[in-house]
This record gives C-alpha cells, structure tokens and sequence, in this order.
C-alpha cells in the first residue's frame, strides 16, 4: 500500500522559506511523478509543481518562479520549497504520486497545514 | 496558466443524479479527471482520463469530455455523494490544472 506523509513547520514568518518534506512508503520515488498541492483555508484546491526522477519537473506559472521540487532516492522523499512567503500562502499543503497511467493523483499524503504569520 | 471553470455549487435529492460540468479551452485535448474531497480529508480520485474509474468507485460514477466540457455524472446519488468535486486537466504542456471546485449537496 502506498502512503505518504507530508512533514514541515506548521508556522512560517512572512518573507521565509517555507520547506515541506513527503515521505513515501510502498512505492519508489523513482517509479512515477510527484507534485505538490495546495488548499487556502475556504478555497479551492491549487496544483503548484510535478517533477520526475529524469529530472521533468513543471511548475504552475501564477507562483513566479518561487517553487522549488525535488526528490531525494536515498531517503524516498519528495520536498518543496516556496520562496518569499505572504498571508496568501496559508493553505493546508498536500503531497501526491502522479501518475500518467491514470493523468491524475492516484495516492496523497493527509496533508499538512502551514501558517504564515509573524 | 490553463483555466478551469466550475459551477459553484449543484443540489439534488437524494436518488436523482447530479451533474458537474468543468469547462476550459478545447478540454477535449487533455486527459481530464475528477477527485471527491470531503472537509478534513485528502482528496479522491473518482473518475480518470475522461471516463473511467478507479478500483472501489461504484458504477454511479461516470464522466466524459467533448469539446470545451468534462462532465461528471453520479446517478442514485446518496448522503454520502455530499462533498466538493474538483475537476483536472492533465497533459506536459499545461501542467496539472484544477477546476475551482462545485458543492454538491444532497437535500
């Protein structure tokens, strides 16, 4: 059975780096996609980047350049790192396994929810 | 970035069957999908590439794409149906898109 796990600080200063991890258990990282995605408190849910062990990554446009992805095959995790941060980047953020076989996110992590606020 | 648009919110009673549209720019073109999220929960994967369903979702589930539109359909709807359905548009060059996301609430 795959799992994830998101891991991270729940509350981050305006302005800082706010960096997550996703462990990955029952799955390789190597063996799919993975993206990271998010949901503003009474909001809808926002897809903000895949990336893919060759390297592949993509990332959604309305973020500008502040997103960071990466996987790590020693450790089988995933990470994000979102630079810069405001009021406006609170959201419970969700790790998920991408899948092109199904063009969409078979399996997601309970996702973890990150405060921006001094 | 790609846009999806949803209608805000749909009700039916229960035993009629609910439809959610997902409109966006020549949709046909990209795989799309639908996910079922209820508060406090990760979402869940309902219906891919357009028109099929993943192992453990009931045959009420079903979805299709032409054109500019994606539509799920759950038929017999039941309590449980009540959530908030998002669709998404998948492919290389648009990314992973969502729609806004539709209410569907049973009466």
């Amino acid at each position: 059975q795959v799992q994830l796990q998101e891991s991270g600080p729940g509350l981050v200063n305006p302005s800082e780096t706010l960096s997550l991890t996703c462990n990955v258990s029952g799955a390789s990282v190597s063996s799919s996609y993975w993206s990271w995605v998010r949901q503003p408190p009474g909001r809808g849910l926002e897809w903000l980047a895949y990336t893919h062990y060759s390297a592949s990554t993509n990332f959604n446009p309305s973020l500008n350049g502040r997103v960071t992805i990466s996987l790590d095959t020693s450790t089988n995790q995933l990470s994000l790192k979102l630079t810069s941060v405001t009021a406006a980047d609170t959201a419970v953020y969700f790790c998920a396994r991408d899948q092109p076989v199904y063009g969409g996110f078979d399996y997601w992590g309970q996702g973890t929810l990150v405060t921006v606020s001094s | 970035s790609y846009d999806l648009t949803q209608p805000p919110s749909v009700s039916v009673s229960p035993g009629q069957t609910a439809t959610i549209t997902c409109s966006g720019d020549n949709l046909e073109n990209y795989y799309t999908c639908w996910y079922r999220k209820k508060p406090g929960q990760s979402p869940d994967l309902v219906i891919y590439r357009d028109n099929k369903r993943p192992s453990g979702i009931p045959d009420r589930y079903s979805g299709s794409n032409s054109g500019n539109t994606a539509t799920l359909t759950i038929s017999e709807t039941q309590s449980l149906d009540e959530a908030d359905y998002f669709c998404q548009a998948w492919d290389s060059t648009i990314g992973r898109a969502f729609g806004g996301g539709t209410k569907l609430t049973i009466l």
